[in-house]
């Protein structure tokens, strides 16, 4: 199946500080991919779609000036945390759909662990 | 609004033994449903998908699920479980209001399959 690669896998960080996790798509081109956020009790939470060529679109409640995303190419897209605080650790996950159509399955990366001190 | 319910946190369930774990949804129209399978520190598998067509849907590792619409219900099954099988399983529905791939998942539900 395709494969999805995000790097790094866990970061630490101290508060303040920026972090950028890349998500990519290593075998298939996508024009859009997902950002998701999973909390300690499972569910995964949807925080923006990162477009190729424009714009992401944040879902709501999600602060875009917080958590910068840049879809580069068609098979890179990056979250930067910036000015990361102790409440924004978390696994972030992302996800890309390969194919045109609507209904294709998603696949999604490993997860990156952000720990903000 | 779309959204999905996992009533379970847990499901526990004897190598062998058929379990199932339950999803329930909310759609305004078609519903388009997905089942994923989440491993320790690892992404999500897709497991399988209702679009349309027989209301059980067979997908990857043995796990059908089946579509129900009067009961609003997609509740993943397998005859025989593995205790490889032990993970974190997510229901998720497509968004039709956006179009395009995005999912609104549940809470998901451990099942743990014991010897």
């Amino acid at each position: 199946g395709a494969v999805v690669s995000q790097h790094p896998s866990w970061v630490i960080c101290k508060s303040g500080t920026s972090v950028k996790i890349e998500c990519r798509s290593l075998d298939f081109q996508a024009t859009t991919m997902f950002w998701y956020r999973q909390f300690p009790k499972k569910s995964l939470m949807l925080m923006a779609t990162s477009n190729e060529g424009s714009k992401a679109t944040y879902e709501q409640g999600v602060e875009k000036d917080k958590f910068l995303i840049n879809h580069a190419s068609l098979t890179l897209s990056t979250l930067t945390v910036t000015s990361a605080h102790p409440e924004d650790s978390s696994f972030y996950i992302c996800s890309a759909p390969r194919g045109a159509g609507n209904y294709n399955e998603q696949f999604f990366g490993p997860g990156t662990r952000l720990t903000v001190l | 609004a779309q959204s999905v319910a996992q009533p379970e946190d847990q499901v526990n369930v004897a190598e062998g033994n058929p379990l199932t774990v339950k999803c329930t949804y909310s759609v305004s129209g078609n519903p388009y449903l997905f089942w994923y399978v989440q491993y320790p520190n690892r992404g999500l598998q897709f497991l399988l998908k209702y679009i349309t067509g027989d209301n059980l849907v067979k997908g990857s590792y043995g796990f059908e699920a089946e579509f129900n619409k009067s009961q609003t219900s997609f509740h993943l099954k397998k005859p025989s479980a593995l205790v490889s099988d032990s993970a974190l399983y997510f229901c998720a529905v497509r968004d039709q209001a956006g179009g395009g791939n995005k999912l609104t998942f549940g809470t998901g539900t451990q099942l743990k399959v014991e010897l």
